[in-house]
């Protein structure tokens, strides 16, 4: 146990729709950071936010966003969805100054129908 | 832009030793990390080097050449519970993270 959580696990919906995932850090952590996992294109980073601001920006579509709120914990939201949205998503947590060393959540996996 | 390349897919006989090779392509490097995802799992850290050389945590070494731009984990005494894929992924200016796509180590009797 990483002492990341991620809500849902699970996620099944239908294009167009938007879903809200949510992660909580380690505590102390204060950099979250958003990955997303397909089988062609590996972990991909989407986006950092560290103490709330966000940090760095990777590969997230504009249809996509997040934010980290004061008790740091983030969501990441998806809207307009398409089927090539399906993939595991992944938060992951650091310490500042460790971004090569990050302790994962369990991941949540996003099934667009 | 920042590239990696690792093999897709290696594998190996329980006891025996195997080498995981990753060459990278990037500016601004600080170092290269390693993590080990079981299917179904989520990725754990395993190691880092920032400076050239070896590091060794029990089975496990990482070793890094920056001249070369090259690294490679090195897994000892291999086990079933071994069987994973490994990922390098480089630190530098521009972005925290950046993986590799990864070399699925399949681990045989």
């Amino acid at each position: 146990d990483s002492g990341v959580t991620q809500t849902p696990k699970h996620l099944i919906t239908a294009t167009g729709q938007r879903v809200t995932l949510r992660c909580s850090p380690r505590s102390g952590d204060l950099s979250v950071y958003w990955y997303q996992q397909s089988l062609d294109q590996g972990l991909q980073f989407l986006i950092q936010y560290y103490n709330g601001e966000e940090r760095a920006k990777g590969n997230i579509l504009e249809r996509f966003s997040a934010q980290q709120f004061p008790d740091l914990h983030s969501e990441l939201n998806l809207s307009s969805l398409e089927l090539g949205d399906s993939a595991l998503y992944f938060c992951a947590s650091s310490v500042r100054d460790t971004p090569y060393e990050q302790y994962f959540g369990p991941g949540t996996r996003l099934t667009v129908t | 832009g920042q590239s990696l390349e690792q093999p897709s897919e290696v594998t190996a006989v329980e006891g025996a030793i195997v080498q995981i090779n990753c060459t990278y392509q990037t500016s601004g490097f600080y170092g290269l990390s390693w993590y080990q995802q079981h299917d179904g799992g989520a990725p754990t850290f395993l190691s880092y080097n920032a400076l050239d050389g070896l590091e060794e945590t029990g089975r496990f070494s990482s070793f890094l050449s920056r001249s070369d731009s090259y690294g490679y984990l090195l897994l000892q005494e291999l086990q079933m519970k071994d069987s994973a894929s490994y990922f390098c992924a480089v630190s530098s200016g521009n972005t925290p993270l950046v993986f590799g796509k990864g070399t699925r180590l399949s681990v045989i009797a």
